[in-house]
This record gives structure tokens, C-alpha cells and sequence, in this order.
């Protein structure tokens, strides 16, 4: 059992460049989302999914793309990086409580590290 | 609006003695639930406890527990007997229960425990 896993876990771009932050989890979660944490605050939420093919935005959804194909996958994409977005990101899942299924555990990835020169 | 607040930006602890980090929240939804996590200096997020509105009994996890004082709206973690890997910060978190699981974080305590 992996839980969730975040590639790449260092990454370096050049302003203006895109790529995408790979998220998968294998414990079938409904619930997805991308957070990023600045020095000094808190993890604060880019975009989350409740379910395959629905997605939403968050606090800080700006210079972000998402999209969920599958239940297991939650890509998020820089379309034209900034040095505003240097951070680091954090993947995170869980059961949906809402649908009357059990669990109280937020799981998280181990982070990507993201600097934009 | 949700809101957590920790006002401890960091603090110092002895090794062996307990530790209490404070958090306090602001919610006008009656369904929620209330997380602490530790982050290491490797930076993972690494889950400590849960304690949900309706809750009659404080959580506890081990050497960790939850002092949850709903009226006044706080939740502070109690880490007893504090060992040197408990250095690191500490996030408090809330989620409207029941079909929300976004988490909005506080800014954190950064816990350092003096051997």
C-alpha cells in the first residue's frame, strides 16, 4: 500500500515554463487535493476533486490547471510558471464523508519541492 | 469564513516534560472536525489526531492528546513526556465534516525540545 505519491519531489523551471505535478493514491479515495505551503503559513488549498471528472477550485487557484480522469490520479499543472509559485506542494486524500463512509485521516504526500527562476 | 489561529510561533520545551500547543478556531458550521499534524524538518505531513465537533470525549493518540474546549473554541494538543523527535512544527486544521474535506491550516508552532 503506497498511500499517496507525489513525483517529482525536486523540481527547477524557468519563468514561463509548464509542467505538471503528478499526484496518484491506491486506497480508491473519492476525495483529492492540491495544497501549497509558503515560509511561515499554513498548507493552503489550490484546487480539490470529490470524484472522477469533477473538480473545483480553492483558496489559491491562480497560474493552476487540475483535472481527474481516473480515481486514482490528480495531476496539477503549471501552465506558465512564476516566481510567485516557487513552494512546495502537497497532494492529499481522503474518503469522502459525505457519502457515508467512515474515516477521519487526511493523507498526505510527501511533498514537491518547486523553485521558479 | 473558517479560520484557525495558532499564536505560538515557536516554542522551547525540555525533553521529558509536556507540552501544550494552542489552537483556537472560528466556525460558524456546527459539523466539523479539528486535525493536528507534525511536520519534520524532512517535511512530510504526518497525521497526529482527530477530534470531531460532536465528540463527547477529548482524543487521544498515544502521547498526544486533544484538549477540546468547544465553547471557547479551541483545540490545543498536549504532547506528554516530550522526546527530541518531537522537534518540529505542528499544524492545527479544520474540515467541515460531511462532504467537505478541505483542510484550512493555521500557521503553525514550531515545538524544539531541549535535551
Amino acid at each position: 500500500n503506497a498511500g499517496v505519491t507525489q513525483t517529482p519531489k525536486f523540481q527547477v523551471l524557468k519563468t514561463g515554463q509548464s509542467m505538471t505535478l503528478q499526484c496518484a493514491q491506491d486506497m480508491n479515495h473519492e476525495y483529492m487535493s492540491w495544497y501549497r505551503q509558503d515560509p511561515g503559513m499554513g498548507l493552503r488549498l489550490i484546487h480539490y476533486s470529490v470524484g472522477a471528472g469533477i473538480t473545483d477550485q480553492g483558496e489559491v487557484p491562480n497560474g493552476y490547471n487540475v483535472s481527474r480522469s481516473t480515481t486514482e490520479d490528480f495531476p496539477l499543472r503549471l501552465l506558465s510558471a512564476a516566481p510567485s509559485q516557487t513552494s512546495v506542494y502537497f497532494c492529499a486524500s481522503s474518503f469522502d464523508t459525505g457519502s457515508g463512509a467512515s474515516g477521519n485521516t487526511i493523507y498526505f504526500g510527501e511533498g514537491s519541492w518547486l523553485t521558479v527562476v | 469564513a473558517q479560520k484557525i489561529t495558532q499564536t505560538q510561533p515557536g516554542m522551547f520545551v525540555q525533553e521529558k516534560e509536556a507540552v501544550t500547543l494552542d489552537c483556537t478556531y472560528d466556525t460558524s458550521d456546527p459539523s466539523y472536525g479539528l486535525f493536528w499534524y507534525k511536520q519534520p524538518s524532512s517535511g512530510e505531513m504526518i497525521f497526529l489526531i482527530y477530534q470531531g465537533s460532536y465528540d463527547q470525549q477529548n482524543a487521544t493518540e498515544g502521547r498526544y492528546s486533544l484538549n477540546f474546549q468547544k465553547a471557547r473554541k479551541s483545540a490545543n494538543l498536549v504532547i506528554s513526556a516530550s522526546q527530541l523527535g518531537d522537534s518540529a512544527m505542528y499544524f492545527c486544521a479544520m474540515r467541515e465534516a460531511f462532504g467537505n474535506e478541505k483542510l484550512t491550516f493555521g500557521t503553525g508552532t514550531r515545538l524544539t525540545i531541549i535535551p
